[in-house]
């Protein structure tokens, strides 16, 4: 258990359809990050919040929204959903500069 | 366009060989990270290097960072099939952003 919780693990729906992850980060890291990470593509960084503020965007898709709550846990929205957009979703947290990160164990979306 | 290009990226050995992944950028880490992802999980930090010329062992595996803290690279000695995964490194700017090269794809035959 890396300390930082990703729910649901798997999810699968339809073309057309929204749906939310949520993260929460290991205790005392005020950074979160999303990645996307699809079999042709690597890790894309989507976004990065710091302690409730948005601190980066990567390409993240205006269907594509997030957010990091008081208590530090982040959802990220996905909606009008793409075939396209099956991959493993990251949620890493960090405590700061130059410490790394902690990664999740993703949510594998399946859209069909 | 990636900022950090690891090489090579599919390598498939023997157990006991040893093997050297690169990571090379133009541009100037703050830190640089190396994880190892098995399928379906997360990847897991293995090192985090910050000095130019910086040299960390982890047990078989050596880990260096260019003077110029633009490169790197991953040695295991005498692999061993536990080691089979994709390596990622993962460069940190001045901004706790990272930027992550596309992985090296390890396979390690018994």
């Amino acid at each position: 258990d890396s300390g930082v919780t990703q729910t649901p693990k798997h999810l699968i729906t339809a073309t057309g359809q929204r749906v939310t992850l949520r993260c929460s980060p290991r205790s005392g890291d005020l950074s979160v990050y999303w990645y996307q990470q699809s079999l042709d593509q690597g890790l894309q960084f989507l976004i990065q919040y710091y302690n409730g503020e948005e601190r980066a965007k990567g390409n993240i898709l205006e269907r594509f929204s997030a957010q990091q709550f008081p208590d530090l846990h982040s959802e990220l929205n996905l909606s009008s959903l793409e075939l396209g957009d099956s991959a493993l979703y990251f949620c890493a947290s960090s405590v700061g500069v130059g410490n790394g990160y902690t990664f999740g164990s993703g949510t594998r979306l399946t859209v069909v | 366009t990636q900022l950090l290009e690891q090489s090579p990226q599919f390598l498939s050995i023997q157990e006991g060989e040893n093997l050297t992944v690169y990571c090379n950028s133009s541009s100037v880490f703050s830190s640089l990270q190396w994880y190892r992802q098995e399928p379906g999980e997360g990847p897991v930090l293995l090192v985090t290097v910050v000095t130019g010329g910086e040299v960390k062992k982890l047990k078989r595996l050596t880990f260096q960072f260019g003077d110029a803290r633009k490169d790197s690279s991953l040695h295991i000695t005498a692999a061993q099939p536990g080691d089979t995964g994709l390596y990622l490194c993962a460069g940190e700017d001045n901004f706790n952003k990272f930027y992550f090269g596309s992985g090296t794809k390890l396979n390690v035959k018994p």
